[in-house]
């Protein structure tokens, strides 16, 4: 059964730093790896997925995965107040079943 | 506008009572899903349906079962409620097991 688990549990940084956020993964047949974004009290909102092995950018945030090392991570830069929230990474292999891990609840300070 | 509803939001019940709680999309996904979601656990899989009557056991069915006679709605059915049911329960929705869509969640709590 897959497992997912991510690091670290939870995070502070000033607003503009670069925030990382890491997620490791046990099924090496793993095909599909997403980040969900979760603000306090509303539901966990899809933000960005990769397929292949390499990085992937959208505006602030990039992607990297490395399936060798079964890790894959999220990257923010100059991140905002706004970006404070419960992110939660998910695998998943050719199936429909997404595996979350526990997730990393960021905290931006202005 | 691509949505899943959840209803009710909130919810108290007594330990031994029947819980329904109800959930529709209508972005005519085939799949849906049951999560519940409790600090420190992450969202946990209950259930999943890949289309009208065509229902799997996720991580956690136990105490649970679920119905979908319609693409659209999808309903979790607690047949005497627990207290350690106590939880957020959220649904959600996908195409061919792509991005899930989530509902707004439905607090539920058992006394």
């Amino acid at each position: 059964q897959q497992k997912v688990q991510q690091s670290p549990e939870s995070l502070i940084v000033p607003e503009g730093a670069m925030t990382s956020l890491n997620c490791t993964f046990s099924d090496s047949a793993s095909q599909y790896f997403a980040w969900y974004r979760q603000h306090s009290g509303k539901a966990p909102k899809a933000l960005m997925s990769i397929f292949s092995n390499g990085e992937k950018e959208e505006g602030r945030f990039t992607i990297h995965l490395n399936k060798a090392s079964l890790h894959f991570s999220l990257h923010i830069r100059d991140s905002q107040p706004s970006d404070s929230a419960l992110y939660l990474c998910a695998a998943k292999n050719m199936g429909y079943k997404l595996t979350f891990g526990t997730g990393t609840s960021l905290l931006v300070d202005p | 506008d691509m949505k899943v509803t959840q209803m009710p939001r909130y919810l108290i019940k007594r330990m031994g009572e029947n819980v329904l709680l109800e959930c529709g999309q209508d972005m005519s996904h085939e799949t849906m899903y049951w999560y519940r979601q409790d600090p420190g656990l992450g969202l946990q899989l209950i259930y999943i349906s890949y289309d009208v009557d065509s229902n799997s056991e996720g991580d956690i069915p136990k105490g649970y079962r679920v119905s979908r006679k319609k693409r659209e709605h999808f309903s979790l059915i607690l047949d005497s409620a627990k207290t350690n049911q106590t939880s957020v329960y959220f649904c959600a929705s996908s195409f061919e097991g792509a991005e899930q869509y989530f509902g707004p969640g439905t607090r539920l709590t058992v006394l």
